[in-house]
């Protein structure tokens, strides 16, 4: 069966310090791959999405970049980071253009 | 106008309720449609999956697609607290098949 991985599950980092989540599917090839931020009480925001290694589309200009440096593997980062950057991070992944899956989420806190 | 429109709440019943959730869109070419349950500070779970128009029950679920009226619905049966979560609809189609258009979310209370 697939299974999302997605962590650090808490990250609190200093403004201007760096980013890096991470998030890895199991049991499945050539996923789609979706980064979303969700702030609290609210819908969640699409900031990336991948069809295929190499290959990111992004949908909200903003400090943050996504790689995709193998099938599986799904990055998120950040040179610098604001006090803006806080919220929640989820990372998903759809078989198709289907449903999506979601993993557990990395709440980040920007001090 | 949001492509997706879906009633925040909060909406509050008590236990072994019916309870009814909806979400209205605007995009015809919308073709698969999902409820998503959210708990509190967890990423959200597929609830029910649906393409094109229709019923679909899965035990105390079911969920509903009505084209014409570009609206879906889902029930819950016999309410539980632990059916307290924040529910998002979720559909995609057309020029969007590589993304899904979500609701904001409902955030739906069960008290015992």
């Amino acid at each position: 069966s697939q299974t999302i991985h997605q962590w650090p599950a808490t990250l609190v980092q200093p403004v201007g310090s760096p980013l890096s989540l991470e998030c890895t599917v199991e049991g499945t090839s050539n996923p789609n791959l979706y980064w979303y931020r969700q702030a609290a009480g609210r819908g969640l925001q699409l900031l990336f999405y991948s069809v295929g290694i190499g290959q990111i589309s992004s949908e909200v200009p903003q400090n943050l970049s996504a790689s995709r440096p193998q099938d599986r593997q799904f990055i998120l980062s950040s040179k610098k980071l604001l006090l803006s950057d806080s919220g929640f991070y989820l990372c998903a992944w759809r078989p198709g253009n289907t449903e999506a899956f979601f993993g557990q989420g990395t709440r980040l806190t920007v001090v | 106008q949001k492509e997706v429109e879906q009633d925040p709440g909060p909406l509050s019943v008590p236990e072994g309720a019916i309870v009814s959730l909806n979400c209205t869109y605007s995009n015809s070419a919308f073709q698969y449609f999902m409820w998503y349950r959210q708990y509190s500070r967890k990423g959200p779970e597929l609830l029910m999956y649906t393409y094109s128009s229709g019923n679909k029950e899965d035990g105390r679920f079911t969920a509903q697609v009505d084209k014409s009226s570009k609206y879906i619905s889902l029930f819950i049966r016999d309410s539980q607290p632990s059916d307290s979560a924040t529910y998002l609809c979720a559909m995609s189609g057309g020029d969007s098949n590589y993304q899904l258009i979500w609701g904001a979310g409902t955030k739906l209370i069960i008290k015992p």
